[in-house]
């Protein structure tokens, strides 16, 4: 049981570049969600999805895409990469419904120069 | 909107206790939790209080919610050097698993 997977750890991106930031988890989650943290502004959240097939946007969605194929799998894209997506991305699942835990990737650290 | 505050930094000696604070603006908060984040890895959860409880204990960790003045507090007992990390206050409301962090507290334990 791997719990939550991240992939890649660390990406360093040209402006106007695209990547795509991975993320597994093997606990048969329905919610998955993608938060991005900056300094001095806790984790915000971008989009998340309540199943395959349903994904719905966050608090900063813009710049960013997202798919749900699978219970497994929550890809993050990046079409066209700023400056101001210089920061650390967590992926989460838990087990839909409120009170429950959600459990954390171990982060990537993207760098947009 | 909904938005939740924490002070930034707390400095404490070991064995101390350490009491970090959140206040929250939405009342319809259901549920308030309490993560911890160590140097380069993801957030982990601590404990959390459903909004009709005033405390929860659990072992050396206390959790005090004043649901009038919309504020939650974390303490920790015994405070050890393994204690040291960024804590978040975060809260859930409605029928979502969405969360709203708090900016995070730096807690530095002296030893």
């Amino acid at each position: 049981n791997a719990g939550v997977t991240q992939t890649p750890k660390f990406q360093v991106l040209k402006t106007g570049q695209s990547m795509t930031l991975q993320c597994a988890q093997d606990m048969n989650h329905e919610y998955m969600s993608w938060y991005r943290q900056d300094p001095g502004m806790g984790l915000r959240l971008i989009h998340y999805s309540v199943g395959a097939g349903i994904t719905d946007q966050g608090e900063v969605p813009n710049g960013y895409n997202v798919s749900r194929s699978t219970t497994e799998d929550f890809p993050l894209r990046l079409l066209s990469a700023a400056p101001s997506q210089t920061s650390v991305y967590f992926c989460a699942s838990s087990f839909q419904g409120e009170g429950g835990e959600q459990y954390f990737g171990p982060g990537t650290r993207l760098t947009v120069t | 909107g909904e938005d939740v505050e924490q002070s930034l930094f707390l400095s404490v000696r070991e064995g101390d206790s350490s009491v970090i604070n959140c206040t929250y603006t939405d009342s319809s908060s259901t549920y308030l939790y309490w993560y911890k984040q160590e140097p380069g890895a993801g957030l982990q959860l601590l404990t959390y209080i459903f909004s009709n409880m005033d405390m929860k204990q659990d072992q050396r960790l206390t959790v005090l919610l004043n649901k009038k003045d919309k504020h939650l507090s974390l303490r920790i007992a015994d405070t050890q050097t393994g204690d040291s990390a960024i804590y978040f206050c975060a809260e859930s409301g409605g029928a979502t698993n969405k969360l709203i962090f708090g900016t995070g507290t730096l807690l530095a334990v002296q030893p």
